[in-house]
């Protein structure tokens, strides 16, 4: 499964959208983009995921790049209960199924 | 009703025991994984089992054991515990690849200590 590279955290005021970077450079063809979070002492948590074309749920929205070497996780009113661990994965097809996690980013988000 | 169920969620113990978490699924789900999150907080997959067949096993020692008795349940046997061995466990369930991926829903956690 390809890499991915996340800023270590963020900030960000409540009430205002949190934009989530993540690259993914290496990804290739059949490669999946992953969000999950992780919210302190908690089981992660699925987001939301994409192939190539913007995705959005309930929860956020998904921006992927034409090229799909970057996407952007927005949540677009971030709240306290926002504040958590979130990780980008990108995961291959295939029988073998698993998701490998990196370090993530560490959204805050303040009054 | 909880999706992803496990126990127990706390367990403390000393070195050189034996120990089980048990995991149930209620989703209907065809796999089920071990995850390990360690002090420094990474994230680790240890096992994988789809319709009760091992499909992952990582790089894990011998002393960890998984038992899935069936779909719904995957269960951790650990044996002779070890200080290094103190994390928190988390089990995952998910539907196997169909041709559109699907996301994994995972427990609660159990937060193991060997003193």
């Amino acid at each position: 499964d390809a890499k991915t590279t996340q800023p270590t955290s963020m900030d960000c005021a409540e009430g205002r959208a949190a934009n989530l970077p993540c690259n993914h450079s290496t990804i290739s063809g059949n490669e999946y983009v992953y969000w999950y979070r992780q919210i302190h002492s908690q089981g992660p948590q699925y987001i939301i995921h994409g192939l190539k074309n913007n995705e959005t749920n309930e929860m956020a929205s998904l921006i992927i790049t034409e090229d799909r070497k970057s996407s952007t996780l927005i949540l677009p009113h971030a709240t306290l209960r926002d504040t958590a661990v979130y990780y980008c994965i990108v995961k291959s097809a295939g029988t073998a199924s698993k998701l490998t996690f990196g370090t993530g980013t560490r959204l805050q988000v303040t009054l | 009703d909880t999706a992803v169920s496990q126990t127990p969620k706390y367990l403390v113990t000393q070195m050189g025991n034996d120990k089980s978490i048990k995991c149930e699924q209620n989703l209907g789900h065809d796999t089920m994984y071990w995850y390990k999150q360690d002090s420094k907080k990474f994230l680790k997959i240890m096992f994988s089992y789809n319709n009760k067949e091992l499909i992952i096993n990582e790089t894990v020692p011998n002393r960890f054991s998984p038992k899935s008795p069936d779909k719904a349940h995957l269960n951790l046997h650990i044996n002779s515990l070890e200080l290094g061995d103190s994390a928190v466990y988390f089990c995952a369930s998910s539907h196997m690849w169909t041709g559109k991926d699907t996301e994994a829903f995972f427990g609660q956690g159990t937060r193991l200590t060997v003193v």
